[in-house]
């Protein structure tokens, strides 16, 4: 069974940091293309970052670039997202996500979501 | 940056009504549209996948169509579960976008 599971959560002040984890079992992680998507606080949702299985091809929203990297760890079966100079509209609930197969786009497998509140 | 719009932004509904969701793209996107359902507090569930295929164990009352910049969602025979909020979601080109959603209220 396909597992996502999103960790690194939290309170933080603007201008902080803060890392994202997104743990993954239940199939061969090094194969797939990896994404992160958020939700702020009642709003819609909105994709925020890619990565390719190799880690080879990267692309960010307009909104996050310069300010947040992604980044995953094949042998961990484990993707990341660091984030710096971060802002009260970042806050929202970040979900990783991944696609039914190696060949399509869309986002069958969702975590649960980790929390993300910019305040001071 | 393609830009999705859905219409309407809220819609109230009766159990068996049949519902239409559209969504329109500021620009061709071929088939490369999917439709997702959030439930509150829950996350987002893959209803239909490229304009109109169908996804494993998802009802068969959903039903998408449409190619190029306009598309639509079908819920057939609405049940009371299917209250939720629906997004479109296209991955045509990057940056990936959705559009602004769309939330059904059952009467």
């Amino acid at each position: 069974e396909v597992q996502l599971v999103e960790s690194g959560g939290g309170l933080v002040q603007p201008g902080g940091s803060l890392r994202l984890s997104c743990a993954a079992s239940g199939f061969t992680f090094s194969s797939y293309s990896m994404n992160w998507v958020r939700q702020a606080p009642g709003k819609g949702l909105e994709w925020v970052s890619y990565i390719s299985s190799s880690s080879s091809t990267i692309y960010y929203a307009d909104s996050v670039k310069g300010r947040f990297t992604i980044s995953r760890d094949n042998a961990k079966n484990s993707l990341y997202l660091q984030m710096n100079s971060l802002r009260a509209e970042d806050t929202a609930v970040y979900y990783c996500a991944r696609a039914p197969n190696m060949a399509e786009k869309c986002f069958q497998y969702w975590g649960q979501g980790t929390l993300v509140t910019v305040s001071s | 940056e393609i830009v999705l719009t859905q219409s309407p932004d809220f819609q109230s509904v009766t159990p068996k009504e049949k519902v239409t969701i559209t969504c329109r793209a500021s620009q061709s996107i071929g088939s490369s549209l999917h439709w997702y359902q959030q439930k509150p507090d829950q996350s987002p569930k893959l209803l239909i996948k490229y304009a109109s295929q169908s996804i494993s164990g998802v009802p068969s009352r959903f039903s998408g169509s449409g190619s190029g910049t306009d598309f639509t969602l079908t819920i057939n025979s609405l049940e009371a579960e299917d209250a939720a909020a629906y997004y479109c979601h296209q991955s045509s080109s990057f940056p990936y976008t959705f559009g602004q959603g769309t939330k059904l209220e059952i009467k």
